[in-house]
C-alpha cells in the first residue's frame, strides 16, 4: 500500500462547479499536511497547509480527519485557471524526517 | 516566485556518468530537500538537509548523495547514472519543518 494515495482522475468539471479531492495516508504518526498545485511541466506550488480544525482560503477549503487518516480539498466556483494537478503532502518525523507526496489528482475545468 | 533557484535547467548525461545539481534556498530558510519526479508521478522525496546535516531520507540508494553549505545552498550528486534516473529533480527550501517552497527544477535526461 502506498504511504499517500490519491485518485489520479482526471476530474472534468464545468466552470462554476464544486469539486472535492480526497487523499489517504497510511502512517498514523504523520504530523503535517499540505496541498500543492502543479501546472504542466512546472514546479509544485504551495496551495495551503491543512490544520486539524479545517481551514479555508477563498474558494478553497481543506479538512483533516486523523481518525480516518485522510485529508480533503474542496474547490468552490471552479475557474478555468484552476485546471492543474493537485498534490497532497504528508510529513512524518520518526527516526528521520520524510515529506511524502501523493501521485496527484488532475483537474480540468471546462468552459 | 519562491526565490529558490536551481541550476542547470536542463542536462543530458550518459549512463554511468556522474552529475551534480545545485540549489539556492530562499532567504531566511535553513532546510533544503530534494525530490525526483518522473513523468506522470508525484515528486519522490530523496533527502533533506538541515543546518548542513542530512536529517531525512527516502528510498533512494547511496549513489544519491548531497551537501548543504553554510549559506544553506545545496547540491545533489548522483553517481553511476542509470536510464531510470531521467526525471525532473526538484529542490525545495523551508524554515525548519515548515511548508516547502520549490525551485523550477532541473530536467535530467540519461541516454
Amino acid at each position: 500500500r502506498k504511504e499517500v494515495e490519491q485518485d489520479p482522475g482526471p476530474f472534468n468539471v464545468p466552470e462554476g462547479a464544486t469539486v472535492a479531492f480526497n487523499c489517504t495516508y497510511s502512517n498514523s504518526a504523520s504530523q503535517s499536511f499540505f496541498w500543492y498545485r502543479q501546472d504542466c511541466r512546472k514546479e509544485p506550488k504551495l496551495l495551503m497547509s491543512v490544520y486539524s480544525s479545517g481551514n479555508e482560503d477563498g474558494r478553497f477549503t481543506a479538512q483533516l480527519n486523523r481518525a480516518s487518516q485522510y485529508i480533503s480539498l474542496l474547490i468552490r466556483d471552479s475557474k478555468l485557471s484552476d485546471s492543474a494537478t493537485y498534490l497532497c503532502v504528508v510529513s512524518q518525523r520518526g527516526g528521520t524526517y520524510k515529506y511524502i507526496f501523493g501521485t496527484g489528482t488532475r483537474l480540468k475545468v471546462l468552459a | 516566485e519562491t526565490g529558490v533557484t536551481q541550476s542547470p535547467t536542463h542536462l543530458i548525461k550518459t549512463r554511468g556518468q556522474q552529475v551534480t545539481l545545485r540549489c539556492s534556498s530562499q532567504s531566511g530558510h535553513n532546510t533544503v530537500s530534494w525530490y525526483q519526479q518522473a513523468l506522470g508521478q508525484g515528486p519522490q522525496f530523496i533527502f533533506q538537509y538541515y543546518r548542513e546535516e542530512e536529517n531525512g531520507r527516502g528510498n533512494f540508494p547511496p549513489r544519491f548523495s548531497g551537501l548543504q553549505f553554510p549559506n544553506y545552498s545545496s547540491e545533489l550528486n548522483v553517481n553511476a547514472l542509470e536510464l531510470d534516473d531521467s526525471a525532473l529533480y526538484l529542490c525545495a527550501s523551508s524554515l525548519d519543518q515548515g511548508a516547502r517552497y520549490f525551485g523550477p527544477g532541473t530536467r535530467l535526461t540519461v541516454t
